[in-house]
Order: structure tokens, then sequence, then C-alpha cells
């Protein structure tokens, strides 16, 4: 039941670690900005969004922090566990409710 | 659990036939988008309803067809299916048509085209 298969970016840490995911968006236009995480067999889960009048949101293990400047999103995930072994997603929101949804990256977490 | 709900979960079926998707939104979600997830492509939206009227169309093919019923739920069509239709199909729900960007996304169905 995986989500999505071999062709995407991998990012490795061990367990306890910080780790930083990165997204490059296409649309300066875009107001709002989400990170969907997603588990093997699972549809897409929300982690945390940001507004594009914000550069800076933190939730609970988990910072997204925006700059608009060079269209780039980052999710930081502070003290991985196991648990947060998915595929990440960023997507930016437009008008009329429209996501549209970055390639992913796999994060694997190493006990 | 998001509260959106889809079925079957698993679908196999040949190339030719037409197959039917079903999508419960959460409850009070009046809009309901599809969404395909295959290997190289990541999520590509395909169709969105808003209270039964189509909304907005992605990347969706003359072959498939949606509609959402005065009960909101929502059924996805793929017609004369292909081998590359083989993916995973997602239903999302969201409040409100504006403003509001969050998508609560279902289990999504497995369909495989052989």
């Amino acid at each position: 039941g995986e989500s999505v298969g071999l062709h995407l970016p991998t990012l490795s840490v061990q367990e306890g670690d910080n780790s930083i995911i990165n997204c490059a968006y296409s649309n300066s236009a875009s107001d709002y900005f989400i990170w969907y995480k997603q588990e093997s067999g699972k549809g897409p889960q929300f982690i945390i969004d940001i507004r594009s009048n914000m550069d800076k949101r933190q939730g609970q293990r988990v910072t997204v922090l925006l700059n608009k400047t060079v269209k780039h999103l980052s999710l930081q995930i502070a003290a991985t566990q196991p648990g947060d072994s998915a595929v990440y997603f960023c997507a930016e929101g437009n008008a009329g409710n429209m996501l549209t949804f970055g390639g992913g990256t796999r994060l694997m977490v190493k006990p | 659990d998001s509260g959106v709900t889809q079925t079957p979960k698993h679908l196999i079926t040949a190339t030719g036939q037409r197959v039917t998707l079903r999508c419960s939104p959460r409850s009070g979600d009046l809009s309901v988008y599809w969404y395909q997830q295959s290997l190289d492509q990541g999520l590509q939206f395909l169709i969105q309803y808003y209270n039964g009227e189509e909304r907005a169309k992605g990347n969706i093919l003359e072959r498939f067809s949606a509609q959402q019923f005065p009960d909101l739920h929502s059924e996805l069509n793929l017609s004369s299916l292909e081998l590359g239709d083989s993916a995973l199909y997602f239903c999302a729900s969201s409040a409100t048509l504006a403003g509001t960007y969050e998508q609560y996304f279902g289990p999504g169905t497995r369909l495989t085209v052989t």
C-alpha cells in the first residue's frame, strides 16, 4: 500500500535528530500553503498551514517557514520519531480553494 | 480518521471496462475534490464539486466524469479504462468554497487495470 513509488527524493535521518523538508512553489500569487503527511496506504493528512502574510508558524514539534522572495517553503520536524516516516507534500492554495501539490519527499527515520 | 469515506478500497478490472468510485465527504462539507496519484506524477487534481455543481476542472480526461448528488456524496466514473489509469484515486472535502483551503482526504481507492 505505498503512496508514491520510487521516484521521490528521500531524506534519511536518525531518530531524535531534526528533519528539514524543503519545497519550491511556483505561483507567487498563492496566498496559503499546507504541508501534508502521507503514510503508506493512507490518504494525505494535514500537518500545518501558513498564510502568505506570515513567514513562520509553529505547531507541535513542527515549524513551517515561508520565504516568498525565493518562493520556498520548509517543514522542520523536531526530534524526529519513527512514526514520522512518511511522504510529505507541500501544497499551495490559489483562488477558488484550489490546491496545487508538490512532488513529495519521502522521510525515512532510522532507529 | 478524516471523516471522508471512499469505496471500494481496491478495484481490479480489465482494459476497456468502466468503473465507479464513490466518496462521502465529512459531515457538513460542501466541496468535494478528486485526485489521481500515480507512481511518477504525485497528486494530480481532477475535478471539484461544490454543493452539487462542478466548480473546477484539472487534468481530467474526457473518459472520466464525476457528479455530486443532493446528499453531497460524489462519484467518479472512469470509462474505456487503459493500463495507465492504474493509480490511487483520492477524494477530499472542505468546508466552504471561499477562504478555506484545508482539504481532508479519504483513504483512497486503488485501481488496477489489467
